[in-house]
């Protein structure tokens, strides 16, 4: 099936410093998610959004969602230990439609 | 806030035989469940939709006999991988969503081992 493309693949950072991942879709959505997930578990919605241009925060956690609806953000202030995980974007057409995700972002923190 | 419970979280079986997943809607009413199977190190792939009281939806190239979907209640759906093979090995996730929702809350995922 379809999938975003996520970027980047992976990130190395050190704790502290800030993150910023993107995700984008050759088509637009009118709903798009972003998901933590650690090893071995399911996928925990971090934030949602559900207009263009639309910009919210969870924490120390903020996304936004594109203007051109094909496009959505995620920064992490001041990273921690354990924002370690796999970060994917997901996205809906509609409000009935199966999700598309993203190929995912790995975050490792080192101290 | 919405919880889904997926049982077993780790089942080894051998060739040839089914495992069946559960997946149930703690605190809402499912209408819509999601069966996911993610590999080590990619992302989630979408195997099937069912709604409640119908039969399953599933993406192309997913074998429906061999994936069996069960959505008998609005709590309760069910996955059941039959004749599995070593090939069969991954981890399947499920989510659900309520008509009233436009998030989709996932289950803790079953790890399935087949040897």
């Amino acid at each position: 099936g379809q999938q975003l493309n996520q970027s980047p693949q992976s990130m190395f950072i050190q704790e502290g410093e800030d993150v910023s991942m993107n995700c984008t879709s050759s088509s637009i959505f009118n709903t798009w998610l972003w998901y933590k997930q650690d090893p071995g578990e399911g996928p925990v919605l971090l934030i949602a959004l559900y207009k263009a241009g639309e910009l919210t925060s969870n924490g120390r956690l903020t996304a936004q969602f594109g203007i051109t609806r094909k496009d959505s953000f995620l920064n992490i202030s001041a990273s921690i230990p354990s924002d370690v995980g796999i970060y994917f974007c997901a996205g809906h057409p509609g409000t009935a439609s199966k999700l598309t995700f993203g190929t995912g972002t790995r975050l490792q923190v080192t101290l | 806030g919405a919880v889904v419970s997926q049982h077993p979280s780790r089942v080894i079986c051998k060739s040839g035989t089914s495992v069946k997943i559960e997946c149930r809607s703690l605190d809402f009413q499912a209408t819509t469940m999601f069966w996911y199977r993610q590999f080590p190190k990619q992302s989630l792939m979408l195997m099937a939709t069912s709604n409640e009281g119908s039969k399953a939806t599933y993406e192309q190239g997913v074998e429906k006999d061999k994936f069996l979907i069960n959505h008998a209640s609005l709590t309760l759906s069910t996955l059941t991988v039959t004749s599995a093979h070593p090939e069969d090995s991954s981890f399947y996730i499920c989510s659900a969503r309520s008509g009233q929702m436009y998030g989709y809350t996932f289950g803790s995922g079953t790890r399935l081992t087949v040897v």
